[in-house]
């Protein structure tokens, strides 16, 4: 199947320091690609669908000032989280449906403990 | 009521049980169809993608849609400790995919 890779996989910051999130296919391209977060024990929730070339869309309640993301090519998007807070601390996973494609694939996840 | 309903579990069964996972939605407009296994700490790995009703068998899974009763199921056969995860569904129209709950399933040795 597809392959879709994110960086770093985890990351320790203080309160207050931005922290960037890569999301990369492999080997395939994708002009969306989507970012969810997942807190302990509970289900994926969407955050936004990151399109290439134009403006990020972004969920009810997601702050897009504090949630940046950048769909930079068809293979990159990055989720740059803004002024992190401990309640920020989470999984974030990214996924990509390869072009005319449905399904969805995910990356491994990026775990942020923001102190 | 949400669009896709999943009992979360924690569902326990003894290895080589046959497993039962199942979904219901309430949006017929609904097209494709998707079992992930997401183990702890890691991202979800899709296990099988359908398209309209009918069986599809990939090794020891099986999945089931059935549109009529807006219905999907997953079987695993001869289960296996390493099968123990967290199992969503998920359905998806326009690209937009919308999850279970997610079921925790605990195959004991």
């Amino acid at each position: 199947g597809a392959v879709v890779s994110q960086h770093p996989s985890w990351v320790i910051c203080k309160s207050g320091t931005s922290v960037k999130i890569e999301c990369r296919s492999l080997d395939f391209q994708a002009t969306t690609m989507f970012w969810y977060r997942q807190f302990p024990k509970q289900s994926l929730m969407l955050m936004a669908t990151s399109n290439e070339g134009s403006k990020a869309t972004y969920e009810q309640g997601v702050e897009k000032d504090k949630f940046l993301i950048n769909h930079a090519s068809l293979t990159l998007s990055t989720l740059t989280v803004t002024s992190a807070h401990p309640e920020d601390s989470s999984f974030y996973i990214c996924s990509a449906p390869p072009l005319a494609g449905e399904t969805q694939y995910f990356g491994p996840g990026t775990r942020l403990l923001v102190l | 009521q949400k669009e896709v309903e999943q009992d979360p579990g924690p569902l326990s069964v003894p290895e080589g049980a046959i497993v039962s996972l199942n979904c219901t939605y309430s949006n017929s407009a609904f097209q494709y169809f998707m079992w992930y296994r997401q183990y702890s700490r890691k991202g979800p790995e899709l296990l099988m993608y359908t398209y309209s009703s009918g069986n599809k068998e990939d090794g020891r899974f099986t999945a089931q849609v059935d549109k009529s009763s807006k219905y999907i199921s997953l079987f695993i056969r001869d289960s296996q400790p390493s099968d123990s995860a967290t199992y969503l569904c998920a359905m998806s129209s326009n690209y937009q995919l919308i999850w279970g709950a997610g079921t925790k399933l605990i195959i004991k040795p």
